[in-house]
Parts: structure tokens; C-alpha cells; sequence
């Protein structure tokens, strides 16, 4: 079993959508990491949290570290938001999960 | 705003080939990664560099080496390459030793025939 799940693996949303991503992680973190990877490979840091919550545009990010969960959410979503979606968590090293392939379309 | 690079997007090579792919970060930063992307299994770290000529081996080491010269380049050599080394491969480099926050460059996709 992977330390770090992800769901869904794949979404598909229409433009303007409310799209909602999970991860569960089952080892004891300092942090939780989101990224976001665009098609030609690229990954750039989205999030990185420790607890409550954070938002740019319209991204927000939440964890829930008794649970050992956290939610990406993605309000009002674009084609331009199509990518993978990847969490990460900060243990003795960095463990990922194997992503969520999000495609919006118009 | 950190700037990781790689030497190449594609590569296609032979089996048996060597291989090396270069990173460069311009951030003077400590530490620096290798991980191997593969769809359904995820990020997975081949090696990493806390400091010049020091290396620590990953999850899967097998099968590549890696060469740490100078701070802001760490090369990652497929000495015999095979062909379930068809990856895309990307390297990433972080400032605190704690893996946290890790910049990522563009990845190069290897293709060994």
C-alpha cells in the first residue's frame, strides 16, 4: 500500500466547475506539499502546509492532520487548470503520491 | 525566482549506451535531487546531494551513478542503459536539508531502444 493515495486518479470537469482533489497518508509528516505538473513534464510548488488552510486565487489547500488528509479544491476551474495534481509529504524524505490527472474543458 | 535546469527534454539512446543527463540550479542551494517518473508508481528518488562530492542513494539506485562536482550541478550517468531505464526523468534542487519546499526542472524524457 502507498504511503501517500491520491483520489480521484483522473477527473474531468466542465469549465466553471468546483473540482475537489484528496490525498490520505498514512506516515507522520512535518509537511504536506502540493504541485502541479503541466504536460511536457515541469512541476512547480503550489502548496506547502502544515495545518489549517491556504489559499491563492483560486486555489485552496486544507489538511486535517488528525485525519491525515488533505484536500486541493479549485473554484470556478479553467482549461488552463488541466494538469496533474500531486501530492507530497515531508517524512524522513519526500514521498508522492502518483498523482490526479485533471482535464477541464470549455 | 530559482531556475532549474536540465541539458535535454528528449533523449533517445541504445541500449548499452551511457548516459548522462546534467542539471543546473543558479539558487546556490545545498541540496539537490534525481527522481525517476513513471505513470502509476509516482515520483521515485534515485539519489540526492546534500553537498559537493557528496552523495546518498534513494529508493532506486540500481543501475545509475551520480557525479556532484561543483554546487550548482549535479549529473546523474545510466553506465549501461537499459531499456526499462525509459523514464522521464527530473531533477530538483531544495534549500533547507529537511525536504521541504524542492524546485523542479523541466525533466528530460529518456528513451532507451
Amino acid at each position: 500500500k502507498n504511503e501517500v493515495e491520491q483520489s480521484p486518479q483522473n477527473l474531468t470537469a466542465q469549465e466553471g466547475e468546483f473540482i475537489t482533489i484528496n490525498c490520505s497518508y498514512s506516515v507522520g509528516i512535518s509537511a504536506l506539499h502540493w504541485l502541479q505538473q503541466h504536460p511536457g513534464g515541469g512541476i512547480v510548488s503550489l502548496f506547502m502546509l502544515s495545518s489549517g488552510k491556504k489559499k491563492h486565487g483560486r486555489l485552496i489547500a486544507t489538511i486535517n492532520i488528525q485525519e491525515k488528509h488533505s484536500s486541493l479544491h479549485i473554484t470556478a476551474s479553467h482549461p488552463r487548470d488541466s494538469a496533474v495534481y500531486i501530492c507530497a509529504v515531508t517524512a524522513d524524505k519526500l514521498i508522492f503520491g502518483t498523482g490526479t490527472r485533471l482535464q477541464v474543458f470549455p | 525566482d530559482v531556475k532549474v535546469t536540465q541539458s535535454s527534454r528528449y533523449l533517445v539512446k541504445r541500449t548499452g549506451e551511457k548516459v548522462f543527463l546534467e542539471c543546473v540550479q543558479d539558487m546556490d542551494h545545498e541540496n539537490m535531487f534525481w527522481y525517476r517518473q513513471d505513470p502509476g508508481l509516482g515520483l521515485r528518488l534515485i539519489y540526492f546531494s546534500y553537498d559537493v562530492k557528496m552523495k546518498e542513494k534513494g529508493d532506486i539506485p540500481e543501475g545509475y551513478s551520480v557525479s556532484r562536482e561543483k554546487k550548482e550541478r549535479f549529473s546523474l550517468i545510466l553506465e549501461s542503459a537499459s531499456t526499462n531505464q525509459t523514464s522521464m526523468y527530473l531533477c530538483a534542487s531544495s534549500l533547507s536539508a529537511g525536504h521541504y519546499e524542492q524546485y523542479f526542472g523541466p525533466g528530460t524524457r529518456l528513451t532507451v531502444t
